[in-house]
């Protein structure tokens, strides 16, 4: 059995300040990670995933992630918010043909 | 690449009448595809499970003669909603993964129903 949880609802930061989005998981295997990101009416984007390789993953739009096994943690950071990150983000364990949601985190940039 | 399409992106149907969405992986065999319902506001919830030339397995609360899923080929895998009602209108996903060992699933666009 496997589940996500994401630790805020909603995050609101101001344009040019870092974005931290946390995610907790529980994975009886050893999972896959993914962050998606969700603009209001479209569908799901990826942004980066973690497959057991390196620990510090890189994804697009200036976005990363590090996946801490002994923490169950996969967060995800970006350095300067931009006005076009504002959208709902979804954190993602997966593994033995199993994917499950986070809740999501709704993120709000003020100008 | 990894493309799924889905179709349509935008469908408004009567009440009482059924309709079908298409969940297409363009260049990739798809052993296993899923269907997310996702409401306003909320996460994707996990209706239904399918690998290709079996019945689907349907999440808990998922009604199966509702929501019917038919994975008859490698590439395509079909939702239909029976008898729709307005309680039905929602945004629909569907995901794809290239083999039954999968780590990674891929996303469709998604599908607006509206019932009224």
């Amino acid at each position: 059995a496997q589940s996500v949880t994401q630790l805020d609802s909603h995050v609101s930061v101001s344009e040019g300040t870092p974005v931290l989005l946390r995610c907790n998981y529980s994975s009886s295997y050893s999972p896959s990670l993914f962050w998606y990101v969700q603009h209001p009416n479209k569908g799901l984007q990826l942004l980066l995933k973690y497959t057991s390789a390196a620990t510090l993953v890189k994804g697009i739009n200036g976005f990363e992630a590090e996946f801490k096994k002994s923490e169950t943690s996969f967060h995800l950071t970006k350095p300067s918010a931009h006005m076009s990150d504002a959208a709902e983000y979804f954190c993602v364990v997966s593994g033995n043909n199993d994917m499950r949601f986070g809740a999501g985190t709704r993120l709000t940039v003020k100008p | 690449g990894a493309v799924v399409s889905q179709h349509p992106s935008r469908v408004i149907c009567k009440s009482g009448t059924s309709v079908k969405i298409e969940c297409r992986s363009l260049d990739f065999q798809a052993t296993t595809m899923f269907w997310y319902r996702q409401f306003p506001k909320q996460s994707l919830m996990l209706m239904a499970t399918s690998n290709e030339g079996s019945k689907a397995t349907y999440e808990q609360g998922v009604e199966k003669d509702k929501f019917l899923i038919n994975h008859a080929s490698l590439t395509l895998s079909t939702l239909t909603v029976t008898s729709a009602h307005p309680e039905d209108s929602s945004f629909y996903i569907c995901s794809a993964s290239k083999s039954r060992g999968w780590t990674e699933a891929f996303f469709g666009q998604g599908t607006r129903l509206t019932v009224v």
